[in-house]
Protein backbone atom coordinates (compact mmCIF):
# COMPACT_ATOMS: atom_id res chain seq x y z
CA UNK A 1 0.00 0.00 0.00
CA UNK A 2 1.01 3.51 -0.06
CA UNK A 3 3.39 3.86 2.47
CA UNK A 4 6.73 5.60 4.14
CA UNK A 5 9.09 3.38 5.69
CA UNK A 6 12.01 5.19 8.07
CA UNK A 7 15.20 3.63 9.66
CA UNK A 8 18.73 4.26 11.11
CA UNK A 9 17.67 5.23 14.04
CA UNK A 10 19.33 3.95 17.37
CA UNK A 11 21.44 4.77 20.27
CA UNK A 12 24.38 7.50 19.26
CA UNK A 13 26.69 9.69 21.58
CA UNK A 14 26.64 13.14 21.86
CA UNK A 15 28.63 14.53 19.53
CA UNK A 16 28.07 11.55 17.28
CA UNK A 17 26.21 11.25 13.71
CA UNK A 18 24.01 8.97 12.27
CA UNK A 19 21.88 8.81 9.28
CA UNK A 20 17.94 8.29 8.74
CA UNK A 21 16.63 6.87 5.88
CA UNK A 22 12.85 6.90 4.64
CA UNK A 23 11.56 4.80 1.75
CA UNK A 24 8.60 5.08 -0.22
CA UNK A 25 5.92 2.55 -1.82
CA UNK A 26 3.36 2.91 -3.96
CA UNK A 27 3.26 6.61 -5.24
CA UNK A 28 4.83 8.98 -7.50
CA UNK A 29 7.76 10.27 -5.54
CA UNK A 30 9.30 12.95 -8.14
CA UNK A 31 5.50 14.26 -7.06
CA UNK A 32 6.19 15.09 -3.56
CA UNK A 33 8.35 17.49 -1.41
CA UNK A 34 9.60 15.21 1.55
CA UNK A 35 9.80 16.51 5.17
CA UNK A 36 11.17 15.41 8.07
CA UNK A 37 9.38 15.82 11.74
CA UNK A 38 10.70 15.22 15.59
CA UNK A 39 8.72 14.30 18.52
CA UNK A 40 10.46 14.78 21.87
CA UNK A 41 8.24 11.09 23.72
CA UNK A 42 5.18 13.03 24.87
CA UNK A 43 5.94 16.13 23.62
CA UNK A 44 4.39 18.29 20.21
CA UNK A 45 6.02 17.86 17.20
CA UNK A 46 8.54 19.95 15.44
CA UNK A 47 9.41 20.57 11.93
CA UNK A 48 13.15 19.80 11.23
CA UNK A 49 13.86 20.08 7.20
CA UNK A 50 11.94 19.40 3.89
CA UNK A 51 13.48 18.85 0.28
CA UNK A 52 11.42 19.72 -3.14
CA UNK A 53 10.47 17.51 -5.88
CA UNK A 54 14.25 17.38 -7.45
CA UNK A 55 16.27 18.47 -4.51
CA UNK A 56 17.20 22.10 -5.85
CA UNK A 57 15.53 23.77 -2.46
CA UNK A 58 16.48 22.07 0.95
CA UNK A 59 15.58 24.04 4.50
CA UNK A 60 16.00 23.46 7.70
CA UNK A 61 14.71 24.76 11.29
CA UNK A 62 16.86 27.24 13.24
CA UNK A 63 17.60 24.33 15.57
CA UNK A 64 19.57 22.03 13.22
CA UNK A 65 20.64 24.60 10.64
CA UNK A 66 24.70 23.56 10.06
CA UNK A 67 24.30 19.85 11.76
CA UNK A 68 21.80 18.11 9.71
CA UNK A 69 21.51 17.51 6.00
CA UNK A 70 18.55 16.48 3.70
CA UNK A 71 18.93 14.95 0.68
CA UNK A 72 16.51 12.52 -1.66
CA UNK A 73 17.31 9.76 -3.99
CA UNK A 74 14.36 9.76 -6.55
CA UNK A 75 15.73 6.73 -8.68
CA UNK A 76 15.59 4.85 -4.89
CA UNK A 77 12.38 7.02 -4.12
CA UNK A 78 14.24 7.83 -0.73
CA UNK A 79 14.97 10.73 1.58
CA UNK A 80 17.63 10.89 4.23
CA UNK A 81 18.73 12.69 6.31
CA UNK A 82 22.47 13.11 7.88
CA UNK A 83 22.42 14.18 11.64
CA UNK A 84 26.26 15.34 12.98
CA UNK A 85 27.13 16.90 16.19
CA UNK A 86 24.23 15.60 17.82
CA UNK A 87 22.91 16.87 21.04
CA UNK A 88 20.86 15.29 24.31
CA UNK A 89 18.13 17.81 22.74
CA UNK A 90 18.03 15.69 19.61
CA UNK A 91 16.72 12.73 21.23
CA UNK A 92 13.08 12.04 19.86
CA UNK A 93 11.21 9.79 17.17
CA UNK A 94 11.63 11.03 13.73
CA UNK A 95 8.93 10.98 10.95
CA UNK A 96 9.15 11.33 7.61
CA UNK A 97 5.91 12.81 5.56
CA UNK A 98 5.16 13.27 2.27
CA UNK A 99 4.16 16.73 0.99
CA UNK A 100 1.50 17.74 -1.41
CA UNK A 101 2.30 21.14 -2.83
CA UNK A 102 -0.06 22.92 -5.47
CA UNK A 103 -1.06 26.50 -5.38
CA UNK A 104 1.35 27.76 -2.66
CA UNK A 105 -0.07 25.20 -0.17
CA UNK A 106 1.86 21.84 0.85
CA UNK A 107 -0.05 19.70 3.13
CA UNK A 108 1.72 16.73 5.05
CA UNK A 109 -1.02 14.35 3.67
CA UNK A 110 1.35 11.04 4.33
CA UNK A 111 3.15 10.08 7.50
CA UNK A 112 5.43 7.43 8.44
CA UNK A 113 5.84 5.33 11.50
CA UNK A 114 8.93 6.96 13.21
CA UNK A 115 12.41 6.27 13.93
CA UNK A 116 13.66 7.07 17.57
CA UNK A 117 16.79 8.61 17.87
CA UNK A 118 18.13 8.59 21.18
CA UNK A 119 21.46 10.56 22.19
CA UNK A 120 22.91 9.32 25.21
CA UNK A 121 26.48 8.68 27.02
CA UNK B 1 6.66 35.74 12.60
CA UNK B 2 4.03 32.28 11.77
CA UNK B 3 2.65 30.75 14.76
CA UNK B 4 -0.16 28.39 15.68
CA UNK B 5 -1.50 28.64 18.89
CA UNK B 6 -3.77 25.71 20.34
CA UNK B 7 -5.41 25.14 23.66
CA UNK B 8 -3.52 22.18 25.36
CA UNK B 9 -6.46 20.22 26.32
CA UNK B 10 -10.73 19.65 25.59
CA UNK B 11 -12.64 17.31 26.68
CA UNK B 12 -16.11 16.12 25.67
CA UNK B 13 -18.94 13.35 25.56
CA UNK B 14 -19.26 9.92 23.66
CA UNK B 15 -21.79 10.75 21.25
CA UNK B 16 -21.16 14.39 21.42
CA UNK B 17 -19.76 17.20 19.51
CA UNK B 18 -16.23 18.95 20.21
CA UNK B 19 -14.78 21.93 18.24
CA UNK B 20 -11.21 22.52 18.32
CA UNK B 21 -9.66 25.76 17.63
CA UNK B 22 -6.04 26.40 16.12
CA UNK B 23 -5.22 30.33 15.72
CA UNK B 24 -3.18 31.94 13.23
CA UNK B 25 -0.42 34.61 13.86
CA UNK B 26 -1.84 38.16 13.15
CA UNK B 27 -1.39 38.93 9.61
CA UNK B 28 -1.67 34.91 8.54
CA UNK B 29 -5.66 35.36 8.35
CA UNK B 30 -5.03 34.15 4.50
CA UNK B 31 -2.85 31.34 5.32
CA UNK B 32 -4.18 27.70 4.78
CA UNK B 33 -3.39 24.57 7.86
CA UNK B 34 -3.81 20.93 7.91
CA UNK B 35 -5.31 18.97 10.98
CA UNK B 36 -3.61 16.38 11.98
CA UNK B 37 -4.98 13.11 14.73
CA UNK B 38 -2.20 11.32 16.55
CA UNK B 39 -3.92 8.52 19.03
CA UNK B 40 -2.26 7.20 21.71
CA UNK B 41 1.48 5.31 20.81
CA UNK B 42 1.16 6.27 16.66
CA UNK B 43 2.37 8.22 14.30
CA UNK B 44 0.40 11.37 13.10
CA UNK B 45 -2.45 10.75 10.62
CA UNK B 46 -3.28 13.47 8.13
CA UNK B 47 -6.85 14.73 8.48
CA UNK B 48 -7.48 17.73 6.12
CA UNK B 49 -6.32 20.78 4.59
CA UNK B 50 -8.53 23.87 5.88
CA UNK B 51 -8.26 26.66 3.66
CA UNK B 52 -9.30 30.37 4.58
CA UNK B 53 -12.85 30.87 3.33
CA UNK B 54 -13.41 27.53 5.17
CA UNK B 55 -13.58 25.37 2.64
CA UNK B 56 -11.72 21.83 3.24
CA UNK B 57 -10.38 18.57 1.59
CA UNK B 58 -10.08 15.73 3.91
CA UNK B 59 -7.80 12.60 3.48
CA UNK B 60 -8.97 9.16 1.99
CA UNK B 61 -11.21 7.20 4.54
CA UNK B 62 -11.67 10.78 7.31
CA UNK B 63 -15.34 9.97 8.53
CA UNK B 64 -18.01 12.62 7.74
CA UNK B 65 -17.99 12.83 11.24
CA UNK B 66 -14.97 15.33 10.75
CA UNK B 67 -15.30 18.73 9.61
CA UNK B 68 -13.48 21.97 8.94
CA UNK B 69 -14.47 25.91 9.17
CA UNK B 70 -12.65 29.44 9.46
CA UNK B 71 -12.90 32.79 10.65
CA UNK B 72 -10.64 35.14 10.68
CA UNK B 73 -7.30 33.84 12.10
CA UNK B 74 -8.87 30.99 13.80
CA UNK B 75 -9.52 27.66 12.12
CA UNK B 76 -11.59 24.85 13.62
CA UNK B 77 -12.26 21.03 13.76
CA UNK B 78 -15.41 19.53 14.24
CA UNK B 79 -16.16 16.16 15.42
CA UNK B 80 -19.75 15.17 15.52
CA UNK B 81 -20.70 11.77 17.46
CA UNK B 82 -17.83 11.18 19.35
CA UNK B 83 -16.33 7.94 18.98
CA UNK B 84 -13.93 6.31 22.04
CA UNK B 85 -11.23 6.26 19.42
CA UNK B 86 -11.14 9.87 18.63
CA UNK B 87 -9.75 10.11 21.64
CA UNK B 88 -6.39 11.91 20.71
CA UNK B 89 -3.76 14.90 19.90
CA UNK B 90 -4.85 17.23 17.28
CA UNK B 91 -1.93 19.05 16.02
CA UNK B 92 -2.78 22.01 13.26
CA UNK B 93 0.26 22.98 11.05
CA UNK B 94 1.03 25.53 8.37
CA UNK B 95 3.85 26.57 5.84
CA UNK B 96 5.31 28.92 4.12
CA UNK B 97 8.31 29.26 1.71
CA UNK B 98 10.96 27.38 3.93
CA UNK B 99 9.46 27.04 7.38
CA UNK B 100 7.27 24.67 8.79
CA UNK B 101 4.93 25.36 11.86
CA UNK B 102 3.21 22.93 14.12
CA UNK B 103 0.43 24.18 16.51
CA UNK B 104 1.39 22.55 20.35
CA UNK B 105 -1.45 20.28 19.79
CA UNK B 106 -4.91 19.53 21.86
CA UNK B 107 -5.33 16.72 24.12
CA UNK B 108 -9.03 15.60 23.66
CA UNK B 109 -10.73 13.32 25.96
CA UNK B 110 -13.77 11.68 25.37
CA UNK B 111 -15.87 11.32 28.58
Amino acid sequence: QVQLVESGGGLVKPGGSLRLSCTASRFTFTDYYMTWIRQVPGKGLEWVSYISRGATSTYYADSVRGRFTISRDNARSSVHLLMNSLRAEDTAVYYCARETCSGGNCRIDLWGRGTLVTVSS
Amino acid sequence: QLVLTQSPSASASLGASVKLTCTLSSGHSSYAIAWHQQQAEKGPRYLMILYSDGSHTKGDEIPDRFAGSSSGTERYLTISSLQSEDEADYYCHTWDTGIRVFGGGTKLTVL
